[in-house]
Formats: C-alpha cells, sequence, structure tokens
C-alpha cells in the first residue's frame, strides 16, 4: 500500500534507554507531523517538517526530544534517556500541502508506535 | 482555555438515532477544519473535511459557525459500526508562514443496539 507507515509498532523501553522511531511518509507528501496521544486523550502535536526543514518543534515536551528528516522523506523521532511519562502512541501523519499554501490539507496518519517504559 | 474543545462524552445512542457533536476553537484565524474518526487502538482516519457552506456525505453532515466560532458533526441514522470516538481538527497558518493543527480531545460515541 501507498499509505504511511511507521516502526516499530510496538516497543518496550526501560526507563533511561535511548529509543528511535521511524516514520515512512506518503511518496511525494511535502509536511510531515509527529503527535503523542496518550490514552483518552487527542493527539498532541509535536513537531513539523515542510521537506528537510524542521519549521516548528514548538510541541516537544523536553530536549529529550529530537526529530529529523534529513532527506526529506522519511523521519525518526528520536526519545533519550525514556521517562515513565513518555509512555504514549506516538502518531506520524504526512499531507501534500505546503506550509504557506492559502488552504491546509488534510493529513493521512500511519498507524502509530505505541511506546511502554518500564 | 485549550485552543480547540470537544464534550468528552460518552454519548451513549441507541441505534438509527440522530447524534450531533460540537466542537469550539478559539484562533478566530483557523482556516481549515477537519472530522476525523478514530476506532479504538487505530489511527485517526479523515471522516470528512468542513466548508464555510456545509457539506453532507450520506448520514453524515458537517457545519462551520465562523461567527461563533464552532463546527458540528451530525449524525442521521446511527449504526453500531459508527462507535468510535470523533476528533475535531482545526488548521491554520502561524505568522511564520507554516501550519499549526490542534486536534480536539475527542468525542466518544457508543451506539447500543
Amino acid at each position: 500500500g501507498a499509505g504511511v507507515s511507521q516502526s516499530p509498532r510496538y516497543k518496550v523501553a526501560k526507563r533511561g534507554q535511548d529509543v528511535a522511531l521511524r516514520c515512512d511518509p506518503i511518496s511525494g507528501h511535502v509536511s510531515l507531523f509527529w503527535y503523542q496521544q496518550a490514552l483518552g486523550q487527542g493527539p498532541e502535536f509535536l513537531t513539523y517538517f515542510q521537506n528537510e526543514a524542521q519549521l516548528d518543534k514548538s510541541g516537544l515536551p523536553s530536549d529529550r526530544f529530537f526529530a529529523e528528516r534529513p532527506e526529506g522523506s522519511v523521519s525518526t523521532l528520536k526519545i533519550q534517556r525514556t521517562q515513565q511519562e513518555d509512555s504514549a502512541v506516538y502518531l506520524c501523519a504526512s499531507s501534500f500541502s505546503q506550509a504557506t499554501s492559502g488552504r491546509v490539507a488534510e493529513q493521512y496518519f500511519g498507524p502509530g508506535t505505541r511506546l511502554t517504559v518500564t | 482555555r485549550k485552543e480547540v474543545e470537544q464534550d468528552p462524552g460518552p454519548f451513549n445512542v441507541p441505534e438509527g438515532a440522530t447524534v450531533a457533536f460540537n466542537c469550539t476553537y478559539s484562533n478566530s484565524a483557523s482556516q481549515s477544519f477537519f472530522w476525523y474518526r478514530q476506532d479504538c487502538r487505530k489511527e485517526p482516519k479523515l471522516l470528512m473535511s468542513v466548508y464555510s457552506s456545509g457539506n453532507e456525505d450520506g448520514r453524515f453532515t458537517a457545519q462551520l459557525n465562523r461567527a461563533s466560532q464552532y463546527i458540528s458533526l451530525l449524525i442521521r441514522d446511527s449504526k453500531l459500526s459508527d462507535s468510535a470516538t470523533y476528533l475535531c481538527v482545526v488548521n491554520g497558518i502561524t505568522s511564520g508562514g507554516y501550519q499549526k493543527v490542534t486536534f480536539g480531545t475527542g468525542t466518544k460515541l457508543q451506539v447500543i443496539p
């Protein structure tokens, strides 16, 4: 299929470990978003890329969180020294609209990575 | 005040009933509006866009009221398969010229046989 894919689907980390979560957006989609979703809550914005440029990282909860998209396609979200409060589903979404387009297009989500920190 | 607010529910309705959800937003400069549906332990999926003129897709009708800054979703003739969480999404362009996407916390719908 040509949808957004994420890996791994499930990750269990011991507190203090580093993790890396991968997102493969839909081919040709310029915009890529990362969200964190806690149980019973809506997705919370983390960061946004347009091509390889990280235009907004205001949602990253701490400096332990880092995201990159070096070639403007695949993106990685890295969490250093994981804490229990990092346990959540991490969703990636892509969109074909650009940052400055007049109308913001809908996003297509990947299945998410469920991170459990023990 | 949250940027996007929804009643979390749950809304428990019998099959065949009509149910409506509202979502309020605080940023008057918001440009695009969507309803997403999220099933338990699944990713959100686009249900419909919301246009100023209102739009209808089968049993679903979405409305936008810019003056009062809310959007609504109406589901007629509810089916068991409509049971899900409905997420309101508000998009805008920031002063820096890039997208800002804000999700509501979602409204849970349970359709009962």
